[in-house]
């Protein structure tokens, strides 16, 4: 079966770094993606890699280790607006953003 | 901008009914996707599809079937519907890199 795990809730103030981790446990892998779903809201598409490193956009950076099977996405100078549940998920067939499963969420909460 | 449109925000119906669920992309998207998210699980994959008339299996199947006449449209079928399908479905459409969510619907079975 596929298994990811990530924390279920984190609170910080408005400024600070906060970093989301998730581990995997997959019968494929062939990437790693971030989505952002505010309350009442769709998902939205945050990060993809399907290498190891890290990948940097913004505010926002995701890194991930094949070889650990994990993965993090870092909020930093978090904003009110950050606050919003965070879903990491594992591509399962070889296209970015394809067959993704996904973890259960990590509900943010920024406050002032 | 992508566009994924679903036909209603909220639904109710009574154990038994059939429901459609019904989703539109603009993209000309190959692949669509149909989830429902329950709090704590994230979103589980009940089908998908990557051309007309093709559709696979997704993690939770049972109690569900899909319906992709025309590329843009994949509609999402519940042959009897049940209390323990009450959720938040969600509809989304393959990009480049990601997938694009519409904008749900809450489905409430009494």
């Amino acid at each position: 079966g596929q298994s990811l795990e990530q924390p279920s809730e984190v609170t910080a103030v408005e400024g600070a770094i906060v970093q989301i981790n998730c581990t995997y446990q997959t019968s494929g892998f062939y990437g790693l993606s971030w989505y952002q779903q505010h309350d009442g809201g769709a998902p939205t598409f945050l990060s993809y890699n399907a290498l190891d490193g890290l990948e940097e956009t913004g505010r926002f950076s995701s890194f991930l280790s094949r070889s650990d099977s994990y993965g993090y996405l870092l909020l930093q100078e978090l904003q009110m607006k950050d606050s919003a549940s965070y879903f990491c998920a594992v591509s399962l067939i070889k296209a970015a953003g394809n067959k993704l499963t996904f973890g259960g969420g990590t509900r943010v909460l920024v406050k002032p | 901008d992508v566009k994924v449109t679903q036909s209603s925000r909220y639904l109710v119906k009574r154990t038994g009914e059939k429901v459609f669920l019904e989703c539109v992309q603009d993209m000309d998207h190959e692949n669509m996707f149909w989830y429902r998210q329950d709090p704590g699980l994230g979103l589980r994959l009940i089908y998908f599809s990557y051309d007309v008339k093709m559709k696979e299996k997704g993690d939770i199947p049972e109690g569900y079937s899909v319906s992709r006449e025309k590329k843009e449209r994949f509609s999402l079928i519940l042959e009897s519907a049940s209390t323990n399908q009450t959720s938040m479905y969600l509809c989304a459409s393959l990009g480049p890199y990601e997938q694009y969510f519409g904008p749900g619907t809450r489905l409430t079975v009494t």
